[in-house]
């Protein structure tokens, strides 16, 4: 069975700052996507990433796939309260067809 | 995640009774899969159905549990003789035919099930 781990489990900062948030596997994942939940809503999908050591950015947050495709990270700059919530990662299981899914990251942003 | 229609949002159960779920895949897209989730917990593929077919089903529990997909009409998710720890958030996810590994889903909001 593939793993996904996420760390830290909990993050609260204040507006403004920095942070990077991880998604870790034992196991190698032909692609890894980010999403983010809100309270009472559905995960939206933020990016896919595919290659190994693939860098993608979206406006202040910036993804990277690790080189052995094992793990990824998601940093973002200057966060915003707008930015609170469950992030996800979602990697594709050894059969192609689902995802499984981290525990996430809770976020929370303090104004 | 506008397209992905689930209903009802909440929905609240007696121990015993029956809860059945609803999904309306995106236009277009074929594949529906369902997810519960825990508080505080993420998500737990539960099963994989494409139109008229269950193509992997590996994450249901073996009884109380049933999906469907016909060929008109939603997904369907049924929990029989409901009991507390059924009580979760439980998600419809579609996909375009064809496997999702590099453009990923598109949820629903999800039904809350709340089983009393």
């Amino acid at each position: 069975t593939q793993l996904l781990e996420q760390s830290p489990q909990f993050l609260s900062i204040q507006e403004g700052e920095n942070l990077t948030v991880y998604c870790n596997s034992s196991s190698v994942f032909s692609s890894l996507q980010w999403y983010r939940q809100e309270p009472g809503e559905g995960p939206v999908l933020l990016v896919t990433v595919v290659t190994g050591g693939e860098v993608k950015k979206l406006k202040r947050l910036t993804f990277q796939f690790g080189d052995a495709r094992k793990d990824s990270s998601l940093h973002i700059t200057a966060a915003q309260p707008g930015d609170t919530g469950l992030y996800l990662c979602a990697g594709v299981d050894n059969y192609g067809q689902n995802f499984v899914f981290g525990p996430g990251t809770r976020l929370s942003v303090l104004p | 995640n506008a397209g992905v229609m689930q209903n009802p949002r909440h929905l609240v159960r007696r121990r015993g009774q029956e809860a059945r779920l609803r999904c309306s895949p995106m236009k277009g897209h074929s594949h529906v899969y369902w997810y519960r989730q825990l508080p505080e917990e993420g998500l737990k593929f539960m099963v994989y159905l494409q139109k008229e077919n269950i193509i992997d089903e590996s994450g249901m529990p073996k009884e109380r549990f049933s999906a469907e997909f016909p060929k008109e009409g939603p997904s369907i998710l049924r929990i029989q003789q409901v009991v507390r720890g059924d009580s979760a958030a439980y998600f419809c996810a579609s996909s375009s035919p064809g496997p999702p590994i590099n453009y990923g889903y598109t949820f629903g909001s999800g039904t809350r099930l709340t089983v009393v």
